[in-house]
């Protein structure tokens, strides 16, 4: 079935420096993809999304690309504020209108001043 | 546009207290989704409508849970009775599927501590 797997947390890393949270998947067809994040206290919101191979999404600075040779979605932000301090989420959601959209395991980031 | 509203916001209760969480979706969407966070068990999908009617229920843990949703603007979650490992923060969200490649759009969530 579909999955999607996130590497692991707590990453750690100081403002300014350049962030990556890697994020691959398994599924049949061509699946959207998404990267939610969550805030403390609040909950997922859409950070942004692609909806086919080679599409990039990109939002407040953030960048990921649908790469469907290596199956991957890897979250990029050049230069990472305090504020970013959240929980990444990485998801797959089908081409059937019907099918959930399937969530990794989250990604706690933190950002040191 | 309002989003998903959830309510309460934070609940305290006893063991053995029946507790009902409210979730008011986004008008016009057809899909909607219940999930349960803990730092234990991380995000867990309990159960989800679409057109009001239950599709998957699959994710909720006991008997002791259930959710309705009556009419496309409103549905609950119920524990009875409530247990301290029903503790968690507890989200809905709601989905357009008219629309193809539509992401979920959550609520701020329950915050539940059962005592």
């Amino acid at each position: 079935g579909n999955s999607v797997t996130q590497m692991e947390g707590p990453v750690t890393l100081s403002e300014e420096a350049f962030l990556t949270i890697n994020c691959t998947y398994t599924a049949t067809g061509y699946p959207s993809l998404f990267w939610y994040v969550q805030y403390p206290g609040e909950g997922l919101q859409l950070l942004l999304k692609a909806t086919k191979a080679d599409d990039k999404g990109s939002n407040k600075g953030f960048e990921a690309t649908y790469r469907k040779e290596t199956t991957s979605f890897h979250l990029e932000k050049g230069s990472v504020q305090v504020s970013d301090s959240a929980v990444y989420f990485c998801a797959l959601g089908a081409r059937n209108r019907d099918d959930k959209i399937i969530f990794g395991k989250g990604t706690r980031l933190h950002i040191l001043p | 546009d309002a989003g998903v509203i959830q309510s309460p916001r934070h609940e305290v209760t006893e063991m053995g207290q029946e507790v009902t969480l409210r979730c008011k979706p986004i008008s016009g969407h057809d899909y909607l989704f219940w999930y349960r966070q803990t730092m234990m068990r991380g995000l867990e999908l309990l159960i989800y409508f679409n057109n009001n009617v239950p599709i998957d229920d699959s994710g909720m843990p006991e008997d002791r849970f259930s959710a309705k949703m009556p009419n496309a603007s409103f549905s609950t979650l119920k524990i009875q009775p409530s247990e301290p490992r029903d503790s968690a923060v507890y989200f809905c969200a709601s989905r357009n599927a008219g629309i193809a490649n539509q992401p979920q759009h959550f609520g701020d969530g329950t915050r539940l501590s059962i005592l």
